[in-house]
């Protein structure tokens, strides 16, 4: 296990359109982020699980925006009817939280989608 | 919700100068505060991090100072490298696994 893997690195795609990006993290790792990151500015907290559960959604979630967490492992960021402004890099986190100890929060890669 | 400052957005030395990037936080209840380190096209990668019950903590050329009664922390790199120059990123939380507000970044540039 090498870290936080996403899929795919680049996105393109008309606006209107739907797109799913995935999230593979360390495997140990019971929690799982996804942020936002623009040119220019920190990445934006946009939802985290707990295992398979959704536990907070930041109102930066619009409802074309789902994620899933299915069984505890992966995760998808699925964005409906895409806008130019969703164009961002899209990072996944995951980490392992044992008691109240957080260990090794750490990102993936990002996937980059650029909406024309 | 929190809100965290950052301090300067860019920040330009020579090698070997230090450099110091200040950030503050809104939340008093905030109690982990992390520093990443993201290179163009890179992913933010965890370069030091601090908890509200110490005051400062160190890790070869990178330290981190916090003060809770002024609400800001934070980071030094002493003996700066050309390898050090990237975009850093402070955040704040509530708790050590909880979701991380960051704040703008800081691009520092170290030149040879």
């Amino acid at each position: 296990d090498t870290g936080v893997s996403q899929n795919p690195r680049h996105k393109i795609t008309k606006r209107g359109q739907n797109v799913t990006f995935r999230c593979d993290p360390i495997s140990e790792h019971n929690r799982l982020y996804w942020y936002r990151q623009t040119l220019g500015q920190g990445p934006e907290f946009l939802t985290y699980f707990q295992n398979e559960a959704q536990l907070e959604k930041s109102r930066l979630l619009s409802d074309r925006f789902s994620a899933e967490r299915p069984k505890g492992s992966f995760s998808t960021l699925e964005i409906q009817r895409t806008e130019q402004g969703d164009s961002a890099m899209y990072l996944c986190a995951s980490s392992l939280v044992e008691g109240d100890r957080p260990y090794g929060y750490t990102f993936g890669s990002g996937t980059r989608l650029t909406v024309v | 919700g929190e809100n965290v400052e950052q301090h300067p957005s860019t920040l330009s030395v020579q090698e070997g100068d230090s450099a110091v990037i200040k950030c503050t936080y809104s939340d008093s209840a905030s109690n982990y505060f992390p520093w990443y380190k993201q290179e163009l096209g890179k992913r933010p990668q965890l370069i030091i991090d601090i908890r509200s019950n110490v005051g400062e903590k160190k890790d070869q050329r990178i330290a981190v100072t916090l003060n809770k009664t002024a609400k800001h922390f934070s980071l030094h790199i002493t003996e700066t490298q050309p390898e050090d120059s990237a975009v850093y990123f402070c955040a704040a939380s509530l708790s050590g696994y909880s979701t991380l507000t960051f704040g703008k970044g800081t691009m520092l540039l170290v030149s040879p």
